[in-house]
């Protein structure tokens, strides 16, 4: 059981290139969250699903697009890569049970020069 | 709008002491709320979800309390140990929502 796993770990891109980070996760959870980390900031909300096929808009999803095609996969792209979204990027799943657990992966770090 | 307060200062005690971190929130009425833990370099780690009808809950060394009337969340480790030390996030979450809304955290150094 891998949990959730973010690829890749690390990434450096130029102001306007465009990339996509991947989340997969084995524990069949329906919903599926992408956050963002700044010093000082926490963690922020960018998109989210409730299920395969659906997404929805979090607190700072501007600049960011997601697709959920597969139920074990969240994807999470910048279209054109702006300095301001240098950050370190969490994916996390939940089941739909009460507790509300999230389990998040080890995080990648974006950086845009 | 609806704000989370965790002391940004770190926390510095020495082993074996009770470390105690705070979370207040203003602005909304959170039916649950969560504590994570997140070491350098990693995602959050779950540990603990108190009801807003529960005053407080345990896990071990772990004690988290909820006061909705102060609005206000106490995270307490007993008997600390170094190996406690890492950041810890609050997140308050409303009855029916699919999002949780996390605190910045608080560092916690624990010196032998």
């Amino acid at each position: 059981n891998a949990g959730v796993t973010q690829t890749p770990k690390f990434r450096v891109l130029k102001t306007g290139q465009s990339m996509t980070l991947l989340c997969a996760q084995d524990m069949n959870h329906e919903y599926m969250y992408w956050y963002r980390q700044d010093p000082g900031m926490g963690l922020r909300l960018i998109h989210y699903s409730v299920g395969e096929g659906t997404t929805a808009k979090g607190e700072v999803p501007d600049g960011y697009n997601v697709s959920r095609l597969k139920k074990q996969n969240f994807l999470l792209g910048l279209e054109s890569a702006a300095p301001s979204q240098t950050s370190v990027y969490f994916c996390a799943s939940r089941t739909t049970g009460i507790t509300y657990e999230q389990y998040f992966g080890p995080g990648t770090r974006l950086t845009v020069t | 709008s609806q704000k989370i307060e965790q002391n940004s200062e770190a926390l510095n005690i020495q082993e074996g002491k009770t470390a105690t971190l705070t979370c207040n929130y203003t602005n909304y009425s959170p039916a649950y709320l969560q504590w994570y833990r997140q070491d350098p370099g990693r995602g959050p780690v779950f540990l603990l979800l108190i009801r807003e009808n529960e005053k407080e809950k345990r896990k071990e060394r772990l004690k988290v309390t909820f006061d909705t009337t102060l609005k206000q969340s106490l995270f307490h480790i007993t008997a600390s140990q170094p190996a406690d030390s890492a950041t810890y996030l609050c997140a308050p979450r409303r009855g029916g929502g699919n999002k949780l809304t996390f605190g910045t955290g608080t560092q916690l150094k624990v010196e032998l």
